[in-house]
């Protein structure tokens, strides 16, 4: 149990649906991030947010948007994805703010596939 | 361009010592974090380091040189429960985390 906690754990859906992704952290963090896993690559990272404000945003397709609506809350929202967006999403946590090399908490993941 | 450099899968026996190696080259440097992630699990941090040196912590130890853009992870009295992927990622001068893709750690009995 690390604090964060990713729903749902497994989401299938297909390219014209629309879904959403949910994080919830209960540590009090101000900071919270989206990052894609894909098998064998380097986490990347989606979004960051900062006191609910974004502040980073690393040239996302538009198909993802996110939603963060107060500091213990973090959404993906996903519509008419690609099967190469099928990944496991996590999201993450810190109590630093971005631009600190403090440590992440990460959450265990939203397994997707799309078909 | 950055780039993290790790090996991709190891294979360990259970009691042994294992050395999980990382080269970084980044834009600046602001420390080089480790990870675990037991699949199926969440990465969980394991050390930071941002002084050349060796720090241990019980059975882990993480050291790095800054000259050499290198870093290594060492495991001692291995366990079947250190079987998991292991994260090396670097900060770089913007505080950006540049990850590696991981090694898949394999404890055999």
């Amino acid at each position: 149990e690390t604090g964060v906690t990713q729903t749902p754990r497994h989401l299938v859906m297909g390219m014209t649906n629309k879904k959403s992704l949910k994080c919830e952290q209960h540590l009090g963090h101000n900071a919270m991030y989206w990052y894609k896993q894909s098998a064998k690559k380097p986490l990347e990272l989606m979004f960051v947010y900062s006191l609910e404000e974004r502040v980073e945003n690393n040239s996302v397709p538009s198909r993802f948007s996110p939603e963060c609506p107060n500091s213990s809350h973090l959404f993906l929202h996903l519509h008419t994805l690609q099967p190469e967006d099928s990944a496991l999403y996590l999201c993450a946590s810190s109590p630093d703010p971005p631009g600190a090399a403090g440590e992440l908490f990460f959450g265990e993941g939203s397994r997707l596939t799309v078909l | 361009g950055q780039n993290i450099d790790q090996p991709t899968e190891m294979t360990a026996t259970e009691g042994a010592i294992v050395q999980i190696n990382c080269t970084y080259q980044t834009s600046g440097f602001n420390g080089l974090f480790w990870y675990q992630q037991h699949a199926g699990e969440a990465p969980t941090f394991l050390s930071y380091n941002v002084l050349d040196g060796l720090e241990e912590k019980g059975r882990f130890s993480s050291f790095l040189s800054r000259s050499k853009g290198y870093s290594y992870l060492l495991l001692k009295e291995l366990q079947m429960k250190d079987s998991a992927s292991y994260l090396c990622a670097s900060m770089d001068s913007n505080y950006q985390l540049i990850w590696g893709a991981g090694t898949k750690l394999i404890i055999k009995p």
